[in-house]
């Protein structure tokens, strides 16, 4: 079946533009992460939803990111007024997530920002 | 809190060779652990998890890791290298139960050579 996918794969801004970085889990996937991978802070983890339940923001940098998940589905990572710091990869894992148990996160293949 | 720490950004192995890819973690609470690779522009796979069960944990593509509580390790192991394996991997860290927000090591990549 299908994977993660992400869009677009690769995006190049000014600074001070704002960005839509778009996120499709896989079918059914109740979970759904946004983390970055930079080069001087490695993988981190940005903001996390599950079904219903308010998300948990505590990873995003400043309040110049944000993200919605519409419809228990489809995501949207907004950073607005782009910095050059900002420039990274952002990848989107959803999981199922039932209850407490574990289940595997799966990736998607990331969005390359650049901000120039 | 909860951090891991990979020793090593690169490791290089020469084809046949073992592979051992270092990990020790700190967390306050029973942990989960990953091991992910993540192939040139590509996004990350799964190579194995341990989620409290055996210790010895067996993943995909021949590798595997062990737990050692008393170390706090998990280290990545490989008897014999391929030059499939070339990539980057990378250690995580979560909670046990609850949701499963992921803290990841630096990374290690590893380079294989003929």
């Amino acid at each position: 079946g299908a994977g993660v996918s992400q869009s677009p794969s690769n995006k190049v801004t000014e600074k001070g533009k704002d960005v839509e970085l778009r996120c499709d889990p896989i079918s059914g996937h109740t979970a759904l992460y946004w983390y970055r991978q930079s080069l001087g802070q490695g993988l981190e983890f940005l903001i996390y939803f599950q079904g219903n339940s308010a998300p948990d923001k505590s990873g995003l940098p400043s309040d110049r990111f944000s993200a919605e998940r519409t419809g228990g589905s489809v995501s949207t990572l907004t950073i607005q007024r782009t910095q050059q710091e900002d420039s990274a990869v952002y990848l989107c894992a959803s999981s199922l997530d039932r209850g407490g148990s574990l289940n595997e996160q799966f990736f998607g293949p990331g969005t390359r920002l650049t901000v120039l | 809190a909860q951090s891991v720490t990979q020793l090593g950004s690169h490791v290089s192995v020469s084809e046949g060779a073992l592979v051992l890819l270092r990990c020790n973690y700190s967390s306050s609470v029973p942990p989960y652990l990953f091991w992910y690779v993540q192939y040139p522009n590509q996004g990350l796979q799964l190579l194995l998890k341990y989620t409290s069960a055996a210790t010895l944990v067996k993943g995909i593509n021949g590798f595997e890791a062990e737990f050692k509580k008393s170390e706090t390790s998990f280290h990545l192991t490989k008897p014999s290298a391929h030059m499939s394996d070339a990539a980057e991997y990378f250690c995580a860290v979560s909670r046990s139960g609850g949701y499963n927000k992921l803290i990841f090591g630096a990374g290690t990549r590893l380079a294989v050579h003929p």
